[in-house]
């Protein structure tokens, strides 16, 4: 079956421009996470949703930062303003449950974006 | 702070190789343990999700062990290959939904 998929797989912007990332989960995954990866660093947790509500933000670096996801399914990160810290790969998961010990997050192939 | 770490960060094997990477992560508040293979423009693949102290997966050549009470995992890979080459990412679960990841360990298999 379709594993997650995410758009765009690259995105060049300018410093200050906004920038909206798209993922579209498995079908029938009631959990969805957004994550990030800078250079050098680990991946780093963004946001998780549960249906359509985020009951974890604490990621989120900032107020620029933003995400939403409707019907249960696609999912949207925007950032506004980009700054060039703000490049980096970002990858969208989805896992059938949320809870439960032993759930696997599938990962989609991430949105490389380079801020300029 | 939870902090995950990863070692060695990178490696270089000849084919043929069996080789171990260690993660180690906090021995309290433990739900799971995860291991992921990364390869360069690809998504990152599930590996192994473990929960039990003592417990041992195994696919194909990969295998890997936990111990949640000293709060390390070990991954082997027996018989490198090339297509093995990879970055290999371990992520720990405790209390909440997120997974927290070590940075990696970059395995290159030379043919």
């Amino acid at each position: 079956g379709a594993g997650v998929s995410q758009s765009p797989s690259n995105k060049v912007t300018e410093k200050g421009k906004d920038v909206e990332l798209r993922c579209d989960p498995i079908s029938g995954h009631t959990a969805l996470y957004w994550y990030r990866q800078s250079l050098g660093q680990g991946l780093e947790f963004l946001i998780y949703f549960q249906g359509n509500s985020a009951p974890d933000k604490s990621g989120l670096p900032s107020d620029r930062f933003s995400a939403e996801r409707t019907g249960g399914s696609v999912s949207t990160l925007t950032i506004q303003r980009t700054q060039q810290e703000d490049s980096a790969v970002y990858l969208c998961a989805s896992s059938l449950w949320s809870s439960g010990m032993g759930e696997t997050q599938y990962f989609g192939p991430g949105t490389r974006l380079l801020v300029l | 702070i939870l902090n995950v770490e990863q070692s060695p960060q990178s490696l270089h094997v000849q084919e043929g190789d069996s080789t171990n990477f260690t993660c180690s992560f906090p021995s309290s508040n433990f739900y799971a343990l995860h291991w992921y293979r990364w390869e360069t423009a690809k998504s990152p693949e599930a590996l192994f999700v473990m929960t039990l102290n003592g417990d041992e997966k195994k696919k194909g050549r990969i295998s890997a062990t936990l111990n949640t009470k000293e709060g390390y995992s070990y991954l082997y890979i027996k018989g490198s290959q090339p297509e093995d080459s990879a970055t290999y990412l371990c992520a720990f679960k405790g209390g909440s939904e997120k997974l927290v990841f070590g940075k990696g360990t970059k395995l290159t298999v030379n043919p």
